[in-house]
């Protein structure tokens, strides 16, 4: 069965430093991997996706992930936080090509911005 | 109106009472999901639907009863509810093989009283 585990249910960075997220996923075959962000009182929305491309994946808003297959891991970063990225983020894996398949979701991580 | 829509945003009810949630997607989407997120708790898929058919029913008490009358369309019906099924539910879509993703609704914000 695949699944997802999110080290840290909270981060906190100061404004311009580096945010580090991370995700380690279990799956027994190749998997589509994606982050989402959640702000308050709102659904989910897609950061970015790895589908087997590119093993460097850019997003909206500045961040980027690493897709690793040594490590399981699927570690989403950004330079420099910014105060508006306070929210919450869940890594998500799914199988390749199942029709309606079902992701599967992170606790998620709580990322706190202060000035 | 593009993406997903949820209607209402937010809803109050007594543990009696009837209500419906509603998702809609013009995404062109064939595959629509409910899920269920409680405050401190990870997001739990409720059920499934791929091309109006149910796929999956992960274990949801009956008192949920899902209903997709066509594939642009979801709703969520809800009897007889307890107060620990009050959370956000959240209604996503996705091409049939989710290869991009799930696009979400902002969701229901539910209290059960």
């Amino acid at each position: 069965a695949q699944s997802v585990t999110q080290l840290g249910s909270h981060v906190s960075v100061s404004e311009g430093a580096l945010v580090l997220l991370r995700c380690n996923y279990s799956s027994s075959v190749p998997p589509y991997l994606f982050w989402y962000v959640q702000y308050p009182n709102q659904g989910l929305q897609l950061l970015l996706k790895y589908t087997s491309a590119a093993t460097l994946v850019k997003g909206i808003n500045g961040f980027e992930a690493e897709f690793k297959k040594s490590e399981t891991s699927f570690h989403l970063t950004k330079p420099s936080a910014h105060m508006s990225d306070a929210a919450e983020y869940f890594c998500a894996v799914s199988d390749l090509g199942q029709a309606g398949t079902a992701l599967i979701f992170g606790k998620g991580t709580t990322l706190s911005v202060s000035s | 109106e593009t993406g997903v829509t949820q209607t209402p945003r937010h809803l109050v009810m007594g543990m009696t009472n009837k209500k419906s949630l509603k998702c809609e997607q013009h995404l062109g989407h064939n595959a629509m999901y409910w899920y269920k997120q409680s405050a401190k708790k990870p997001l739990e898929l409720m059920f499934v639907y791929n091309f109006k058919e149910q796929t999956e029913n992960n274990s949801v008490p009956s008192r949920f009863s899902p209903e997709c009358p066509n594939s642009s369309h979801l709703f969520l019906h809800l009897h007889t509810l307890q107060p620990e099924d009050s959370a956000l539910y959240l209604c996503a879509s996705s091409q049939d093989n989710a290869v991009g993703g799930y696009t979400f609704g902002s969701g229901t914000r539910l209290t059960v009283v």
